[in-house]
């Protein structure tokens, strides 16, 4: 199975938030990231969050992580038409920069 | 951000013919850049990892002598598709690391989609 899990369909209210989880297997993963893509389109580096931390927010944006359940969140506050994506967790394993993405969770965001 | 751009964004061949993608860093430099592919609607799968100056690594079950890989300079390297199939239509994307931060940011290009008629 996949190392990195994630739900794989959100839908959400334009202006509410959106909460998209993520779990992942690998307690000695270094970074943990959140990245972005629209249809047609590369990845978008979000955020990502040191394994020594606990929160990290940019903006609108609040990365949680739970080092004991392997468990890490990505918020959109005040979620926008032009936060409908695919959002993809990755995990970064070592010091080979390598990345096992998660199956990614598609937003949509309605009216 | 650091910006990564990959050439072209998207290229139609015959079969049995190759094509090389091209993944630049514009503001940085790279020693290691990373090629990954995408089917539709799943999640990216790591091809390989391309250093400057020496051989790509390649990941199990991906043939290093259908995709070829070269990372000539700190800022470019290159995936080439040899005598592509249509099961080699897929969405390419490059990733790159800014040799000169110590941060984990790792950013992407906007892909290359690849159709093999």
């Amino acid at each position: 199975g996949e190392d990195v899990e994630q739900s794989l369909f959100l839908s959400v209210r334009e202006g509410d938030s959106s909460v998209i989880n993520c779990t992942y297997t690998d307690s000695s993963s270094t970074y943990l990231y959140w990245y972005k893509q629209e249809p047609g389109a590369g990845l978008q580096l979000l955020t990502y969050i040191f394994s020594n931390m606990d929160m990290k927010q940019d903006q609108r944006l609040t990365v949680l992580l739970n080092k004991k359940d392997k468990h890490l969140s990505l918020r959109i506050a005040d979620t926008q038409t032009g936060d409908s994506a695919i959002y993809f967790c990755a995990e970064l394993k070592g010091g080979d920069y390598k990345l096992s993405f998660g199956a990614g969770t598609t937003v949509t965001v309605r009216a | 951000g650091a910006v990564v751009s990959q050439h072209p964004s998207w290229v139609i061949c015959k079969s049995g013919t190759s094509v090389k993608i091209e993944c630049r860093s514009l503001d940085f430099q790279a020693t290691t850049m990373f090629w990954y592919r995408q089917f539709p609607k799943q999640s990216l799968m790591l091809m390989a990892t391309s250093n400057e100056g020496s051989k790509a690594t390649y990941e199990q079950g991906v043939e290093k002598d259908k995709f070829l890989i070269n990372h000539a300079s700190l800022t470019l390297s290159t995936l080439t598709v040899t005598s592509a199939h249509p099961e080699d239509s897929s969405f390419y994307i490059c990733s790159a690391r800014d040799r000169d931060m110590g941060t984990g940011e790792l950013f992407f290009g906007e892909g290359s989609r690849l159709t093999v008629l």
